[in-house]
């Protein structure tokens, strides 16, 4: 399928907020999804948001959703050094299969 | 507890052979998938099943099969038409039907594949 784009890296200090875009492909898309990866693990599902929202807020997480432009952001409060990981921003198909970005590393430093 | 088990962790394969990765899940889902994780990339649709006995072909189904004769198990062939097999295979599952059809994917801890 189409590229669901995700800038490749993010460097934050401890404490400060981190924001993860994407931008994806379908505007006919109804859930999108964003994932954690720790290193050398399958993927962990942090929160989804359905289309017809335009935020949602899961403790540290807020997700926010622009359907004019198909875009997609994370953001993750008084970010840790245990957030360290690759995000994915995934977006649902037909046939429940997930279109992918390639993902963002986070790096959070002390 | 319930969740999705795939095995093994490890896995190496000499050329021109074929190996099988494992993929079972206790979730009484309907629909299972495998995906391909190669470094710097995201993941990549092989095959998906919707239900027991009926498979289709993902982005890049060219070298792998896949049997669904039960349930739970889903496993996945990577045979020696694959060219490139290196890599990190990750199996899912989620719920198609009723109010659960629209419940996020979930994923099993993966299988890393490496030729010798």
């Amino acid at each position: 399928g189409e590229d669901v784009e995700q800038s490749l890296f993010l460097s934050v200090r401890e404490g400060d907020s981190s924001v993860i875009n994407c931008t994806y492909t379908d505007s006919s898309s109804t859930y999108l999804y964003w994932y954690k990866q720790e290193p050398g693990a399958g993927l962990q599902l942090l929160t989804y948001i359905f289309s017809n929202m335009d935020m949602k807020q899961d403790q540290r997480l807020t997700v926010l959703l622009n359907k004019k432009d198909k875009h997609l952001s994370l953001r993750i409060a008084d970010t840790q050094t245990g957030d360290s990981a690759i995000y994915f921003c995934a977006e649902r198909m037909a046939g429940y299969a997930l279109n992918f970005g390639k993902g963002t590393s986070l790096l959070v430093t002390p | 507890d319930g969740g999705i088990t795939q095995s093994p962790k490890y896995l190496f394969r000499k050329e021109g052979q074929n190996v099988t990765l494992s993929c079972e899940q206790n979730l009484n889902h309907d629909a299972m998938y495998w995906y391909r994780q190669d470094p710097g990339q995201g993941l990549r649709l092989i095959y998906y099943s919707q239900i027991v006995n009926d498979f289709q072909k993902g982005d890049i189904a060219e070298g792998y099969s896949v049997s669904r004769e039960k349930k739970e198990s889903f496993p996945l062939t990577v045979t020696s038409a694959q060219k490139n097999p290196t890599a990190f295979y990750l199996c899912a599952s989620s719920v198609t039907t009723g109010e659960g059809r629209n419940q996020p994917q979930h994923f099993g801890d993966g299988t890393r594949l490496s030729i010798l």
